[in-house]
């Protein structure tokens, strides 16, 4: 029983246009949500976060939407470049120390 | 500034052989996590360290995994006996306090025969 899921498994954009990626949970009580950033033989890079009292969270490029009554987060990447090409997965944070994460949606950005 | 070391970088062993993964956290952080990545199951934590004291090892999947952490400066994990099921890319992490963002190593691609 998935908590957390990405459902596009993948997604390319063009250079300069905007990648959305999408995260659906199940359980309301999840408070605290993290993107991570993963490329090929190295660990995720935590990227962004948003706790539940905020509904945005801006970072340069990266900004992060909570909507809690649909239980949807998405990750806005404006401009995408092709260094933003990787696997991102989403995670929710479930009691105090547990993160729940997505299986992961893979960006390719097209120059 | 060091991030999570992880060693092997790679691991290819035969069945039934014992495999340690080794991983030395961020200097400071007092939370440590063991993960194992599959291609079928995504991210799972097998074991969580609060100031090197095991507080969550519900995800460990059988008795042939065990995990210490003698100090604060280094954590093992360790499957004995090996089994082919047992492949999967395990990862350490470690962070500042333990509900906030946790800095990943490189993981461990782990393969047994």
């Amino acid at each position: 029983d998935q908590q957390v899921k990405q459902n596009s498994p993948s997604l390319s954009v063009q250079e300069g246009r905007i990648s959305i990626l999408n995260c659906d949970y199940t359980n309301s009580m999840f408070d605290y949500f993290l993107w991570y950033k993963k490329y090929p033989a190295e660990g995720p890079t935590f990227l962004i976060s948003i706790s539940s009292i905020k509904d945005k969270n801006e970072d340069g490029r990266f900004t992060v939407f909570l909507n809690k009554s649909a239980k949807h987060l998405s990750l806005h990447i404006v401009p995408s470049q092709p260094g933003d090409s990787a696997v991102y997965f989403c995670a929710a944070l479930s009691g105090t120390y547990k993160y729940i994460f997505g299986t992961g949606t893979r960006l390719k950005v097209l120059a | 500034d060091a991030g999570v070391i992880q060693s092997p970088r790679h691991e290819v062993t035969e069945m039934g052989q014992e495999v340690t993964l080794r991983c030395k956290p961020i200097s400071g952080h007092n939370s440590l996590f063991w993960y194992r990545q599959t291609m079928m199951r995504g991210l799972e934590l097998l074991i969580y360290f609060n100031n090197n004291v095991p507080i969550d090892d519900s995800g460990m999947p059988e008795d042939r995994f065990s995990a210490k952490m003698p100090n604060a400066s280094f954590s093992t994990l360790k499957i004995q006996p090996s089994e082919p099921r047992d492949s999967a890319v395990y990862f350490c992490a470690s962070s500042l306090r333990r509900n906030q963002p946790q800095h990943f190593g490189d993981g461990t691609r782990l393969s047994i025969l």
